[in-house]
């Protein structure tokens, strides 16, 4: 499967505790981009990368949050101290930087904190 | 800032049904629009997408028209089947491909 693909699909944590999901785009796509989704809401944009460098990030993105893309291939999202408002899905999708804005979305990783 | 507005479902339809999902727009420049479709148990992906005004965009018997006018995309197929049952979310995108999604609207094809 050349897909994007994110591990784990689902996490359940206690508050406080700290997670990280990670994503693996397809291979030949430059751009990264994690977006969040909670019920009954659309995704809504998190953060994204270039190759290694992170270009820009929501007002959503706090300082619980960290995103890294070291060597520009896979990408990790971090969050600290988790509280219950966290829960959602938080969804990986990358795209060529050339390309016509079509974004490749994972499966997501659904996280639970209790 | 940028937003997307979009009917909200569940919307409910017999299969063969002529299908309409509402779909406006507020944003600055001139945006890609975009639908995509996420599958039960799938990852969203792109239906279709218009990238200028007037354009038309279609995939799959779905079509939606680009009107800056009304500053709209409405997607509309003219017979829906049970394998359409799925989530629809209506997004722009104005710069570097960082997307704004609707909220989506769930459809229902019943046979």
């Amino acid at each position: 499967d050349t897909g994007v693909s994110q591990n784990p699909r689902h996490k359940i944590t206690k508050r406080g505790q700290n997670v990280t999901f990670r994503c693996d785009p397809i291979s030949e796509h430059n751009r990264l981009y994690w977006y969040r989704q909670t019920l009954g809401q659309g995704p809504e944009f998190l953060t994204y990368f270039q190759n290694e460098a992170q270009l820009e990030k929501s007002r959503l993105l706090s300082d619980r949050f960290s995103a890294e893309r070291p060597k520009g291939s896979f990408s990790t999202l971090e969050i600290q101290r988790t509280e219950q408002g966290d829960s959602a899905m938080y969804l990986c999708a990358s795209s060529l930087a050339e390309g016509t804005g079509e974004l490749f979305f994972g499966e997501g990783s659904r996280l639970t904190v209790l | 800032g940028n937003s997307v507005t979009q009917m909200e479902g569940p919307v409910t339809l017999s299969e063969e049904a002529f299908l309409t999902i509402n779909c406006t727009y507020t944003a600055t420049g001139y945006p890609s629009l975009f639908w995509y479709v996420q599958y039960p148990g799938e990852g969203l992906q792109l239906l279709l997408k218009a990238t200028k005004a007037d354009d038309k965009g279609s995939n799959k018997g779905f079509e939606a028209t680009y009107r800056k006018e009304t500053t709209s995309f409405h997607l509309e197929k003219g017979s829906v089947q049970v394998s359409d049952s799925a989530v629809y979310f209506c997004a722009l995108s104005d710069r570097d491909s960082t997307l704004t999604f609707g909220k989506g609207t769930m459809l229902l094809v019943s046979p």
